[in-house]
């Protein structure tokens, strides 16, 4: 059965760098979207994508975050300059007929 | 905010028990998703219920949903210690994002 993808499956990094986080969707799927988990807090909405394009994004989702889907497979989020509340796990999820489907998650430590 | 909140926050039953949670909302939704996470592991999707539909099933699990009390219900029905995880409730206005709620945390003792 298809499945989203995520890599890596967790990531350290230092305050202050970039990271990139990379989802292989569904493959027939149409939208694409990040979510992230703060360690026992709810499932929050980052990012949707359509179309090659940012459909809708939450307020968590300021210039320090980016999205792209650099070929017909990938769909990656970046963050540019990592905070230490950046840590979490960052869920990627793909959707067709409205069912959204998640990968496993990365999770991300910023020390 | 439409976001989901279940009920109870914690939930432990027997095996072969029945787990019945609650998720209540506050705006119209097009449509509302249940899933399961295991401690620190992805989510699973368990089961889609639209706007228009009352009920739904899926081999051990019922959904129903009232969009007149905006609430909804997920029953497992004989459980087992491989259904021990948080469940979440997810409402959807259109197809560009979820709203989670805090989730219910069921344990199932052998």
């Amino acid at each position: 059965e298809p499945e989203v993808t995520q890599t890596p499956s967790h990531q350290v990094t230092q305050m202050g760098q970039e990271v990139i986080l990379r989802c292989v969707p569904i493959s027939n799927h149409l939208y694409f979207y990040w979510y992230r988990q703060i360690l026992g807090q709810k499932v929050e909405f980052l990012v949707s994508f359509y179309n090659n394009e940012i459909s809708e994004k939450s307020e968590i989702f300021d210039d320090q975050f980016s999205v792209e889907r650099p070929d017909g497979s990938n769909f990656t989020l970046k963050i540019r300059s990592t905070k230490l509340e950046d840590s979490a796990m960052y869920f990627c999820a793909s959707n067709k007929d409205n069912e959204q489907f998640f990968g496993p998650g990365t999770r991300l430590t910023v020390l | 905010s439409q976001q989901g909140e279940e009920d109870p926050q914690a939930l432990s039953i027997q095996e072969g028990e029945n787990a019945t949670m609650n998720c209540s909302y506050k705006t119209s939704i097009n449509n509302l998703q249940w899933y399961r996470q295991n401690s620190g592991r992805g989510l699973v999707h368990l089961i889609l219920i639209r706007s228009n539909e009352r009920e739904k099933h899926s081999g051990r699990l019922r959904v129903t949903l009232d969009t007149s009390k905006k609430s909804s219900s997920l029953l497992i029905t004989a459980s087992r210690a491989a259904d021990t995880a948080s469940y979440f409730c997810a409402t959807a206005l259109n197809d560009y994002k979820l709203s989670f709620g805090a989730g219910t945390t069921v344990t199932v003792r052998a």
